[in-house]
């Protein structure tokens, strides 16, 4: 079993709708969780990080973790078609937070 | 501020040569990291250096992959000789501290064929 489940998607959704990607995991280690966005031939680009439980907030992106179900989301308002791309989790435990350990990634469609 | 730059972008190269890349992080990060995606599967990684110093090199597959990273700032990925089930995509990635994400370069596509 791996370490990292993610929403496999892929996700199709009308611009302007809320979108909601999550991740669960089952090492409980980890502390430092992260969100990529990564576009075709590109490499991820780093959206949100957090550190154990809790939300986040940046712009139209929210990042949220549940430490007590060992879940992450990362949600997306007001879609637009240019947040078309792979969007992928990571996690990472404190004594090594140098390892991360990523999900297979969602892919994500906004519709015009 | 440059970002992460890796070269080549793209390697094709027969079964039992040797393929070296490069990878330079941004000026001023310690910390570099080397991830490998192979086909339909997550990334994962492959190592850890602070400075010059291999941290974490736990990711690497098998001996015959050997990175460096003289003198702490670009960082040298080879596979000597390489197999088929090596292709894949290679990221560096390179950061201030660990934990807080990283910064990733667009990665070379390597094909062993």
């Amino acid at each position: 079993q791996k370490e990292v489940e993610q929403d496999p998607g892929p996700l199709s959704v009308p611009e302007g709708a809320i979108v909601s990607l999550n991740c669960t995991y089952s090492n409980s280690a980890f502390q430092y969780f992260m969100w990529y966005r990564q576009y075709s031939r590109k490499g991820p680009e780093l959206l949100m990080y957090t550190y154990s439980s809790g939300n986040k907030e940046d712009g139209r992106f929210t990042a949220q973790v549940d430490k007590s179900s060992k879940y992450i989301s990362l949600f997306i308002r007001d879609s637009q078609p240019s947040d078309s791309a792979t969007y992928l989790c990571a996690m990472s435990a404190s004594t090594n937070a140098g390892k991360s350990t990523f999900g297979d990634g969602t892919t994500l469609t906004v519709k015009p | 501020e440059a970002g992460v730059t890796q070269f080549p972008s793209h390697s094709v190269i027969e079964k039992g040569q040797t393929v070296t890349l490069r990878c330079d992080p941004i000026s001023g990060h310690d910390n570099l990291y080397w991830y490998r995606r192979v086909m339909g599967k997550e990334i994962k990684f492959l190592l850890h250096f602070v400075k010059e110093s291999k941290q974490d090199e736990s990711g690497m597959p098998n001996n015959r992959f050997l990175a460096e990273r003289t003198g702490g700032t670009y960082s040298t990925l080879k596979v000597q000789p390489a197999e088929l089930e090596d292709s894949g995509v290679y990221f560096c990635a390179s950061n201030f501290a660990p934990g807080y994400g990283y910064t990733f370069g667009s990665g070379t596509r390597l094909t062993v064929v």
